[in-house]
């Protein structure tokens, strides 16, 4: 069974560094294929992809916000790790980390399952 | 990056009915759509991927169809536990972008 969840503080303030941790059991991160995904949802919003991290290291960030990104992996630890700097009071979200599912010789995959989100509030 | 709209933005719906929620890409991603369920308070779960598949676990009445830029969720027979907000996401290309959602009422 494939866990995953989601560690950090609940509260920051404007201008400082977020850091998020994903802690998941159940599945290897160097498994050929195998990817974490981060993604958050502002209150009453829709979801808005992050970042990914593979199996091999690549990584992927949302264009948008790849300047305040950094996703890195500790494979001993069984854990993904997301920064984000500069923190504003927008980025009051829902952060979710999420397992990628692809189909074997494929590019089909998708995000699943998904950790139980934490909620990140920005504010001084 | 590749907008991905999602009609309607709401919709109510009495139990037994058939439903189609759609989702249109601003370019081609071929088959590369999965479909997601969020109930309140919860994490999203996947319920169709690759645009037709059907997640293992998931009851027979969700079904998805289309490729292209075209793409729609069906729910044949709704039942009171499928009020829920409803996303598309494209795992074509990055950014890895969702639909706005589509939140489902039953009547």
């Amino acid at each position: 069974q494939i866990t995953l969840k989601e560690s950090g503080p609940t509260l920051v303030k404007p201008t400082q560094t977020l850091t998020l941790t994903c802690t998941f059991s159940g599945f290897s991160i160097t498994t050929s294929g195998v990817g974490v995904g981060w993604i958050r949802q502002p209150p009453g919003k829709a979801l808005e992809w992050l970042a990914l991290i593979y199996w091999d290291d690549d990584k992927r960030y949302s264009p948008s916000l790849k300047s305040r990104l950094t996703i890195t992996k500790d494979t001993p630890k069984d854990q993904v790790v997301l920064t984000m700097t500069n923190m504003d009071p927008v980025d009051t979200a829902t952060y979710y980390c999420a397992h990628r599912v692809v189909v074997a010789g494929t590019n089909v995959w998708w995000f699943d399952p998904w950790g139980q989100g934490t909620l990140v509030t920005v504010s001084s | 990056d590749i907008q991905m709209t999602q009609s309607p933005s709401s919709l109510s719906a009495s139990v037994g009915d058939r439903v189609t929620i759609t989702c249109r890409a601003s370019q081609s991603i071929s088959s590369y759509l999965n479909w997601y369920q969020q109930k309140p308070g919860k994490a999203p779960k996947v319920l169709i991927y690759g645009a037709s598949s059907l997640q293992s676990g998931v009851p027979s009445r969700f079904s998805g169809s289309g490729s292209g830029t075209d793409f729609t969720l069906t729910i044949s027979g709704l039942q009171p536990e499928d009020s829920a907000t409803y996303y598309c996401q494209q795992s074509y290309g990055t950014p890895y972008t969702f639909g706005q959602g589509t939140k489902l009422e039953i009547k």
